[in-house]
């Protein structure tokens, strides 16, 4: 049972190129989410995914796309890198909490991804 | 707004007891996590509170005031493995907030 995992675990890349970075879980879980994290912040949401086919948009999504095709795989796609996206991504997939009436979500982490854009 | 405070540094001792505190104010609340994160590498699950009161796990506690909008994370018999950052975070559904995290050292 692997968890979650990314790749690639490094990458440079020159301004205005674009990339993918691949998430993949193996725990069966419905729900996938795309953070970056830089120094001094928290983790930042970028874009979730509650279940297979469906993607919505966290607190900073722009200059992102996601693809959630199968339940698995969640991709998050830079269209034209800028170095301002210089940050670690980490991907994380969720189980569900429930106690009375609320419910949240404990998140399995992926090992990043440092991307440099130059 | 949504703000979530928490200490950018501590220091405590091998063998000692730490706490580390939260403050949140968050539009939705469903709950507060903790999660440790060693440098480098991925954070992990260590609790969550729903109800006030305090949680225990081992080594490990947490406390939840809603009313407060305030929690601690309790560490005792510290040991050198516990050098981490711990992040405090807010959920509100698939909206989790997280603090910026507080890196703790253990000293022998």
């Amino acid at each position: 049972n692997a968890g979650v995992t990314q790749t690639p675990k490094f990458q440079v890349l020159k301004t205005g190129q674009s990339m993918t970075l691949q998430c993949a879980q193996d725990m069966n879980h419905n729900s996938m989410y795309w953070y970056r994290q830089d120094p001094g912040m928290g983790l930042r949401l970028i874009y979730y995914s509650a279940s297979e086919g469906t993607t919505d948009k966290g607190e900073v999504p722009d200059g992102y796309n996601v693809s959630r095709l199968k339940k698995q795989n969640f991709l998050l796609g830079l269209e034209s890198a800028a170095p301002s996206q210089t940050s670690v991504y980490f991907c994380a997939s969720s189980v569900l909490w429930t106690s009375g009436s609320t419910y949240n979500y404990e998140q399995y982490f992926g090992p990043g991804t440092r991307l440099t854009v130059t | 707004g949504q703000n979530i405070d928490q200490p950018t540094e501590m220091t405590a001792t091998e063998g000692a007891i730490v706490q580390i505190n939260c403050t949140y104010q968050t539009s939705g609340f469903n709950g507060l996590f903790w999660y440790q994160q060693h440098a480098g590498e991925a954070p992990t699950f260590l609790s969550y509170n729903v109800l006030d009161g305090l949680e225990e796990k081992g080594r490990f506690s947490s406390f939840l005031s809603r009313s407060k909008g305030y929690s601690y994370l309790l560490l005792k018999e510290l040991q050198m493995k516990d050098s981490a950052s711990y992040l405090c975070a807010v959920g509100g559904g698939f909206k989790t907030i997280f603090g910026a995290g507080t890196r703790l050292f253990v000293k022998a």
